[in-house]
């Protein structure tokens, strides 16, 4: 699965859009952009996923540049609840183990 | 979205004894299981991989004679910790990838385990 890089940390304003990049410059033609995020001390939590096409869901949006090599998770009006480390994840879709980075450390202040 | 659990989300025991921990997929059923080890401000590291009625598959420097992994049915499997020690105090969480789907994972909730 590709490597992924992205912010150690951010922080934004409640109510305010968070935007979060990430790059994977190494992906393949076959791999999706998966995004999950984790609040403290809890199991991490599917976000949204996309192949090349832009995304939305009820949660988030996700944003995929044409050619591939990053992608950008929007929460559109950030809530102190959103306070969590957001992780990137490019693999195969219906592969096997999610590979978890560093991810980005979001802070959302009142 | 799916439901998974585990139990129990948190442990304490003493050095030298067993823990076992549940996961379950509760309303789905799951060829295969993951679990993942999470220090103290690190990220997910995944142990073996778990799949219904057959051996697990080990990440490399996991051992598998500390750390037995059984996946009896399409909705459990279990993690034992043995001989536990102060090091292996750590946050436990499995996810389960949906059977037949596309490649989604639902994650549990974890397991806090602190060995004395």
């Amino acid at each position: 699965d590709a490597k992924t890089t992205q912010p150690t940390s951010m922080d934004c304003a409640e109510g305010r859009a968070a935007n979060l990049p990430c790059n994977h410059s190494t992906i393949s033609g076959n791999e999706y952009v998966y995004w999950y995020r984790q609040i403290h001390s809890q199991g991490p939590q599917y976000i949204i996923h996309g192949l090349k096409n832009n995304e939305t869901n009820e949660m988030a949006s996700l944003i995929i540049t044409e050619d591939r090599k990053s992608s950008t998770l929007i929460l559109p009006h950030a809530t102190l609840r959103d306070t969590a480390v957001y992780y990137c994840i490019v693999r195969v879709n219906a592969g096997n183990m999610l590979t978890f980075g560093g991810g980005t450390r979001l802070m959302v202040k009142p | 979205g799916a439901v998974v659990s585990q139990h129990p989300s948190r442990v304490i025991c003493k050095s030298g004894t067993s823990v076992k921990i549940e996961c379950r997929s509760l309303d789905f059923q799951a060829t295969t299981m993951f679990w993942y080890r999470q220090f103290p401000k690190q990220s997910l590291m995944l142990m073996a991989t778990s799949n219904e009625g057959s051996k697990a598959t080990y990440e490399q420097g996991v051992e598998k004679d500390k750390f037995l992994i059984n996946h009896a049915s399409l909705t459990l499997s279990t993690l034992t910790v043995t001989s536990a020690h102060p090091e292996d105090s750590s946050f436990y969480i499995c996810s389960a990838r949906v059977q037949g789907g596309r490649g989604e994972q639902y994650f549990g909730p974890g397991t806090r385990l602190t060995v004395t």
